[in-house]
């Protein structure tokens, strides 16, 4: 069975400083990883994808994740946080043979003035 | 423009009493989801379905239902069997089951669920 696993629930950061949000997944097949994200009371968006190919990955605005199959992470980058980047952020996993993708728990990231 | 509606945003109802919460879509999408959102505890499926007239229940379907007779439409009834319903459901669909592009969720703006 697939699992995910969002090692920081919360994520303090200051506006234009790096960060990392970490994502750990587990599953004995091939997956295809996904990051979404989540703006107060709203649905998730997808943020990025990992299907194939290229392990690195980047989004429209400025994010970036790497997969990284010896160490089975998926974490997610983005060299400058801009205050509007405020949102919880939730890794996924799925594998081409399973019927439903598994979200992690969540990190929600905090920008600081 | 195509999208997920869900509505309504906010509901309230009080204990005893089952509740529908709606999902449209316009995607021409097969597959659509039920999730429940805790804060803290992420997304845990409730109900999916791959085509009309069939869906299979996700990892915590007990008190509630559901019913898929179109296929852009795929309403969740919370009933007075679940235990604590206050959260937010969020419903999804894609294009197909299963990971990959096809498999990729596009999400509504959820509705707001409390028991008074």
């Amino acid at each position: 069975a697939q699992s995910v696993t969002q090692l920081d629930s919360q994520v303090p950061v200051f506006e234009e400083a790096p960060v990392e949000l970490r994502c750990n997944y587990s599953s004995s097949v091939s997956v295809y990883l996904f990051w979404y994200v989540q703006y107060p009371n709203q649905g998730l968006q997808l943020l990025l994808k990992y299907l194939s190919g290229s392990t690195l990955v980047e989004s429209i605005n400025g994010f970036e994740a790497e997969f990284n199959k010896s160490q089975t992470s998926f974490h997610l980058r983005k060299p400058s946080v801009h205050i509007s980047d405020t949102a919880e952020y939730f890794c996924a996993v799925s594998d081409i043979r399973d019927d439903k993708i598994i979200f992690g728990k969540g990190t929600r990231l905090h920008i600081l003035p | 423009d195509g999208g997920i509606t869900q509505s309504p945003k906010y509901l309230f109802r009080k204990e005893g009493q089952n509740v529908t919460l709606s999902c449209e879509q316009n995607l021409n999408h097969d597959a659509m989801y039920w999730y429940r959102q805790d804060p803290g505890q992420g997304l845990r499926l409730i109900y999916y379905s791959q085509i009309v007239n069939d869906f299979q229940k996700g990892d915590i379907a007990e008190g509630y239902s559901v019913s898929r007779e179109k296929k852009e439409s795929f309403p969740l009834t919370v009933t007075s069997a679940q235990k604590n319903p206050t959260a937010f459901y969020l419903c999804a669909s894609s294009i197909s089951l299963g990971g990959g592009v096809r498999g990729e969720q596009f999400f509504g703006p959820g509705t707001r669920l409390t028991v008074l």
